[in-house]
Parts: structure tokens; sequence; C-alpha cells
């Protein structure tokens, strides 16, 4: 059955920094998703992506975040200036249409 | 505002037992909803979808669109079926709307 892959499966990083969470979608899927999960709380969108565009973003997607389809499979989370409060699991998913979501094993982000 | 509510954070029941996860919830427009599943570190899984009407690992779902409800439900509950379950909400844009979460413990 084909998957949604994540990488890295965790990933560590200095408040301030730069990091670049990856994702390659299935391979037939026009849409793309982001979406994340502070400890304890519950899933929460963050944007989509459709026909290399942002098709909707939330609240929290702010300027410090930023999405691209750079090649034509990996889809890609920039977060610019990490902050704390950005740690937590971050769940890219796919779908062939607007149904029927894929998910990935997800990266879990710590900010230090 | 488009809301899912699962009022239970965690629901403890002896193998064999009935299950029923609740999930209420508020929207604007027709609405799509979705069980999703996530066992121990897992990816997040789709369970079942009130569209197809089907019932995967004894799981069922019936929409009450009057009580704005979208309970899961098992007859018998499995060990295995010990997980993470989250109800979602699909509206017109395609972004999903997920509920707090329900952890359910199957004991033997």
């Amino acid at each position: 059955e084909p998957e949604v892959t994540q990488t890295p499966s965790h990933q560590v990083t200095q408040m301030g920094q730069e990091v670049i969470l990856r994702c390659v979608p299935i391979s037939n899927h026009l849409y793309f998703y982001w979406y994340r999960q502070i400890l304890g709380q519950k899933v929460e969108f963050l944007v989509s992506f459709y026909n290399n565009e942002i098709s909707e973003k939330s609240e929290i997607f702010d300027d410090q975040f930023s999405v691209e389809r750079p090649d034509g499979s990996n889809f890609t989370l920039k977060i610019r200036s990490t902050k704390l409060e950005d740690s937590a699991m971050y769940f890219c998913a796919s779908s062939e249409e607007r149904y029927g979501y894929t998910f990935g094993s997800g990266t879990r982000l710590t900010v230090v | 505002a488009q809301r899912v509510t699962q009022p239970e954070k965690l629901l403890s029941v002896f193998k064999g037992a009935p299950v029923e996860l609740k999930c209420n919830y508020s929207y604007s427009g027709s609405p799509e909803l979705f069980w999703y599943v996530q066992y121990s570190r897992q990816r997040l899984q789709l369970l079942l979808r009130h569209i197809s009407r089907e019932s995967i690992k004894g799981f069922t779902a019936d929409l009450n669109k009057g009580e704005t409800s979208f309970h899961l439900k098992k007859p018998f509950a499995q060990e295995e079926d010990s997980a993470m379950y989250y109800c979602a909400y699909k509206g017109n844009t395609g972004k999903l709307i997920f509920g707090q979460g329900t952890t359910l413990q199957v004991k033997p």
C-alpha cells in the first residue's frame, strides 16, 4: 500500500534556527497538507497546497512558516527562527482528491 | 465556528465489552465526518468515513444530523483496539478539523 514518507522522524534544533521538514506524498496525489500536534493537544491544520500554491492556511501559519514543492516529489515545511512553542509533532498528508487523506508517520520537532 | 467535540479523554473497558466513543460536531454546510485511529507511535490511519457507511475492524459509526453526532461503536472490544481515536470533520475547503481525541484502553 502506498505511503506518505516523512523525514526526519525526530529533529532537535536550537531556538532561533531554521528547520526544514520533508515529506514525500503519494505519487498520484494532488492535494498536500501539513498538520501539527502539540503534546497533549489535538491535531491542528496548518496549510493545504494544490496546483503549486497554498490553497488555505490557518492563523497558526504565519510568516514564520513556508511550504514548497521543489522538485515534483518532495513537499517541505520550513520554519524560520524556531521558537520553543513550535515543538510539536508535524504530520504531512496527501490526497488524490478532496477525500481520503493518507497521513505520514510524522516528524517530532523539539526546540531547545 | 466549526468544532468537533470528543467529551472523553480516556475510555477504559474490559475485553469483550461494548465500546462507544462519542463525537459531536458543529458546522455550517454539508459535513463530512471521519474517524482516525493512531496506534502507539504510529501514523494517523483512516478508520471510517460516514459517506462509505462501512464497517472496519468491527467498528461502525452513524451520522445523526439531528443530534449532530457521529459516535463510533463496536459491540465487543479487543485488546488490539487500544489506541487513540480522533473524530474529524471536513468542511468545504478540504481541511480536517479534529476533536481532542479519546484514548481507548481495552483491559484483558
